[in-house]
């Protein structure tokens, strides 16, 4: 149990609605990522915060995803109007920042599995 | 752009050998480098970190190897057991966020 938490861990929806999923990240961790990855190949890279401040997002980071953590703990992510290549598992991570123990190592949930009908 | 690479991508052994996984990144200007593990429909669990200033690091019967000027990393199983039975996955941080290879498919035979 590395103690990152997603939730739902699957997520069935039609072509064209909206989901969301939320990442719990260990408590003391003040950086949280999230990643996707489909069938067959590593997870890729999709954006990360520090605290609440997004810092980076990836070029697959299309303007019908969204992403927040308002607050520095939990996030969110949000697909809009969903299309089957949206299909993948979807990962969340979190680490420690510079300058603090172990920074950088990265501690991965369960993944949501979103599949798109 | 930093690429990763994993070679070989499907490894099947018999129980108790000993065998080294390998990967391959193209840009030695690393942060550090984890290797995980994933079970089918599972998330990734974190085996080893090693930070740009290692050599090496071991837990158990696994030891990881880091040559950043080559731009390569192993990551040694001894004594293979079943239990092994899953894809490993290396990764490797420049600035923050974790750049992966496709894994490598490992199955140990009883």
């Amino acid at each position: 149990d590395t103690g990152v938490s997603q939730n739902p861990r699957h997520k069935i929806t039609k072509r064209g609605q909206n989901v969301t999923f939320r990442c719990d990240p260990i408590s003391e961790h003040n950086r949280l990522y999230w990643y996707r990855q489909t069938l067959g190949q590593g997870p890729e890279f999709l954006t990360y915060f520090q605290n609440e401040a997004q810092l980076e997002k990836s070029r697959l980071l299309s303007d019908r995803f969204s992403a927040e953590r308002p607050k520095g703990s939990f996030s969110t992510l949000e697909i809009q109007r969903t299309e089957q290549g949206d299909s993948a598992m979807y990962l969340c991570a979190s680490s420690l920042g510079p300058g603090r123990g172990r920074a950088g190592e990265q501690y991965f949930g369960p993944g949501t599995r979103l599949t798109v009908t | 752009k930093q690429e990763v690479t994993q070679i070989p991508a499907a490894l099947s052994v018999p129980e108790g050998e000993n065998l080294v996984l390998n990967c391959s990144f193209t840009d030695s200007a690393i942060y550090n480098l984890q290797w995980f593990r994933q079970d089918p429909g599972k998330g990734l669990t974190s085996l080893l970190l090693i930070q740009s200033s290692q050599r090496e690091q071991t837990s158990g019967r696994l030891n990881a190897s880091l040559d950043k000027s080559s731009g390569r990393s192993t990551l040694y199983i001894a004594a293979s057991q079943p239990g092994d039975s899953a894809t490993y996955l290396c990764a490797v941080s420049g600035n923050t966020p974790l750049v992966f290879g496709k894994g490598t498919r490992l199955s140990v035979i009883a």
